[in-house]
């Protein structure tokens, strides 16, 4: 079993839409959280960390973490096709310098 | 340039030949790390630097894989003999300290091995 799992869609949302990408974890050990946003042929970029149990808001991202299901999800409220992209969960494992990444869920907001 | 830039962006390589791919991480930058993504999947660690100590290569699928930073700034990831199987982005990053949540990824070298 892989240590991070991704619904890995497609999932497509229309414009204005709340999008919702799940991750579950199989370390109950990891402490921290990071979702990355990678475009098409990008490099992956960081959009939200999360270290604690509940819900961390930035902008339209809101991140929800639950260590006792083993789960951290994202949720995009007011979608912009802008927002099309593969979002990557990953957490620390091994020597906690490497990120375990999930294999990425694709979203498409359509306009 | 202020971000991590890698090279070449694409390789075509035929099965045997050796490839080496080079990363100018972000100027100040002690740690630095090369992921490899084949298509559709996630990044997968390969190896970590600090300065110039590799100190985690757990990552690297086989001896063939090699990784150097002997000056603590730029990198090199060299495959020697590639396979068909190598064909993937390699992904490098490189972040100011040991935080995980400041690392930076540069774009990554496309390699197809033919």
């Amino acid at each position: 079993q892989k240590e991070v799992e991704q619904n890995s869609g497609p999932l497509s949302v229309p414009e204005g839409a709340i999008a919702s990408l799940n991750c579950t974890y199989s370390d109950r050990g990891s402490q921290s959280f990071f979702w990355y946003r990678q475009y098409s042929g990008k490099s992956p970029e960081l959009i939200m960390s999360i270290y604690s149990n509940g819900d961390k808001e930035d902008g339209r991202f809101t991140a929800q973490l639950n260590k006792a299901s083993q789960y951290v999800s994202l949720l995009i409220r007011d979608s912009q096709p802008s927002d099309s992209a593969t979002y990557l969960c990953a957490c620390p494992s091994g020597s906690a310098r490497q990120l375990t990444f999930g294999s990425g869920t694709q979203l498409t907001v359509l306009p | 340039g202020a971000g991590v830039s890698q090279s070449p962006r694409y390789k075509v390589a035929k099965r045997g030949q050796d490839v080496a791919l080079r990363c100018d991480p972000i100027s100040g930058h002690v740690s630095l790390f090369w992921y490899q993504q084949a298509l559709g999947q996630g990044p997968e660690f390969l190896t970590y630097f600090q300065n110039e100590a590799q100190l985690d290569k757990s990552g690297l699928p086989s001896d063939r894989f090699f990784a150097e930073r002997p000056e603590g700034s730029v990198s090199t990831l060299k495959i020697q003999r590639t396979q068909k199987e190598d064909s993937a982005v390699y992904l490098c990053a490189s972040s100011l300290g040991q935080e995980l949540n400041t690392i930076y990824f540069g774009e990554g070298s496309w390699l197809t091995v033919v």
